[in-house]
């Protein structure tokens, strides 16, 4: 049981480039984030999709867009990368809304030069 | 929005001994709060979540309160153990505009660490 699975784990990036972060979850779950996380700063919620085949920004969704590709798949595409998106991406997933844990992947370690 | 308060300072603590720690909000009253472990390098883990309407909840070593009054969290380790040295995390649900998906805002972690 793989829980939440997220690709690459380390990524280097040029300013300028695009890349997409994948995530899948195997677990049934409803509803998946993405979330930054930067030191002093803590979890920000970047976007979220409540259920599949809807998206909506989070606290921070700047510079960044999303895909539900369908129910196990929530993709994060960075189109024009920048130095302030260097970060630590976590995806996670839950069943269903409110109330119910989170289940975090193992995060993809971005840096921007 | 919600804001979350944890102390930033790490927390020492000797093996055996409670480690409490805090977990302070303001704005709205969440209907829950929930619990996490985060290992260097890893992804955050849930550990407990307690209602609105539960002072107290337990999970073998683990006790979390919940003061709505005080808006106030307390996180604690019973005879802990060096294995319990992590950042731990604690999150209330984001009020959204539509009220839909579980989202969480998360304070910033308390770090411990627990010395043999």
């Amino acid at each position: 049981n793989a829980g939440v699975t997220q690709t690459p784990k380390f990524q280097v990036l040029k300013t300028g480039q695009s890349m997409t972060l994948q995530c899948a979850q195997d677990m049934n779950h409803n509803s998946m984030y993405w979330y930054r996380q930067d030191p002093g700063m803590g979890l920000r919620l970047i976007y979220y999709s409540a259920s599949e085949g809807t998206t909506d920004k989070g606290e921070v969704p700047n510079g960044y867009n999303v895909s539900r590709l369908n129910k196990r798949e929530f993709s994060l595409r960075l189109e024009s990368a920048a130095p302030s998106q260097t970060s630590v991406y976590f995806c996670a997933s839950s069943d269903r809304p409110f109330g119910t844990e989170a289940f975090f992947g193992q995060g993809t370690r971005l840096t921007v030069v | 929005s919600q804001k979350i308060e944890q102390n930033s300072e790490a927390l020492n603590i000797q093996e055996g001994k409670t480690a409490t720690l805090t977990c302070n909000y303001t704005n709205y009253s969440p209907a829950y709060l929930q619990w996490y472990r985060q290992d260097p390098g890893r992804g955050p883990v849930f550990l407990l979540l307690i209602r609105e309407n539960e002072k107290e909840k337990r999970k073998e070593r683990l006790k979390v309160t919940f003061d709505t009054t005080l808006k106030q969290s307390l996180f604690h380790i019973t005879a802990s153990q060096p294995a319990d040295s992590a950042t731990y995390l604690c999150a209330l649900p984001t009020r959204a505009l539509n009220n839909a998906g579980n989202m969480l805002t998360f304070g910033g972690g308390t770090r411990l660490m627990v010395k043999p």
